[in-house]
């Protein structure tokens, strides 16, 4: 099966930038997701990038892909204490009998971003 | 759009007994996925809904577990027989499919298993 990799924590001075890294195994995966989950809760899409791009951001947040070597980024600029929580990075497989769109979502284990004031 | 909502949000249950849980999705959402997310971990795909009809299984849903859609809009997951390995989260996710467009899955809060 499909494994996504993520490291597990990240720790950076509120103020700087966070750079959050993801491998994917799925060279057909067509969309590929960034999600936040804060303590207790349910997840949050931020964002998401589609194959044929390589970069594309959103206000403090920019992902990049590298699809040769199946790497994908998220950074966020200024990142504050409320940026804390697990970033989930996921990907969407391609399932043509889907109709060409996406069936389920495959996770890595998030990397917990602790922002220290 | 008051987004997914999920029912209940936690529920402590004894080993054995049977539990069930609801998902209202997204009203316009076609789609209805549930993931069962454990400590430490990313969500892990259990099932998926297109309108009424149930498309896709996980090897990890065992024949204890089954989820219904019965009018296309919103979801139930019973666990029959609980065991202290199906203390989890369970997520329920919707999404607007339509051929050439993201997809973008939507979550709710979960509900918080615990089976004593």
């Amino acid at each position: 099966g499909e494994d996504v990799e993520q490291s597990l924590f990240l720790s950076v001075r509120e103020g700087d930038s966070s750079v959050i890294n993801c491998t994917y195994t799925d060279s057909s995966s067509t969309y590929l997701y960034w999600y936040k989950q804060e303590p207790g809760a349910g997840l949050q899409l931020l964002t998401y990038i589609f194959s044929n791009m390589d970069m594309k951001q959103d206000q403090r947040l920019t992902v990049l892909l590298n699809k040769k070597d199946k790497h994908l980024s998220l950074r966020i600029a200024d990142t504050q204490t409320g940026d804390s929580a697990i970033y989930f990075c996921a990907e969407a497989p391609d399932t043509v009998n889907y109709g060409g769109s996406q069936g389920n979502l495959i996770f890595g284990k998030g990397t917990k971003l602790s922002v220290k004031p | 759009d008051t987004g997914v909502s999920q029912n209940p949000r936690h529920k402590i249950t004894k080993r054995g007994q049977n539990v069930t849980f609801r998902c209202d999705p997204i009203s316009e959402h076609n789609r209805l996925y549930w993931y069962r997310q454990t400590l430490g971990q990313g969500p892990e795909f259990l099932t998926y809904f297109q309108n009424e009809a149930q498309l896709e299984k996980s090897r990890l849903l065992s024949d204890r577990f089954s989820a219904e859609r019965p009018k296309g809009s919103f979801s139930t997951l019973e666990i029959q027989r609980t065991e202290q390995g199906d203390s989890a989260m369970y997520l329920c996710a919707s999404s607007l499919s339509s051929s050439g467009s993201t997809d973008t899955q939507y979550f709710g809060p979960g509900t918080r298993l615990t089976v004593l």
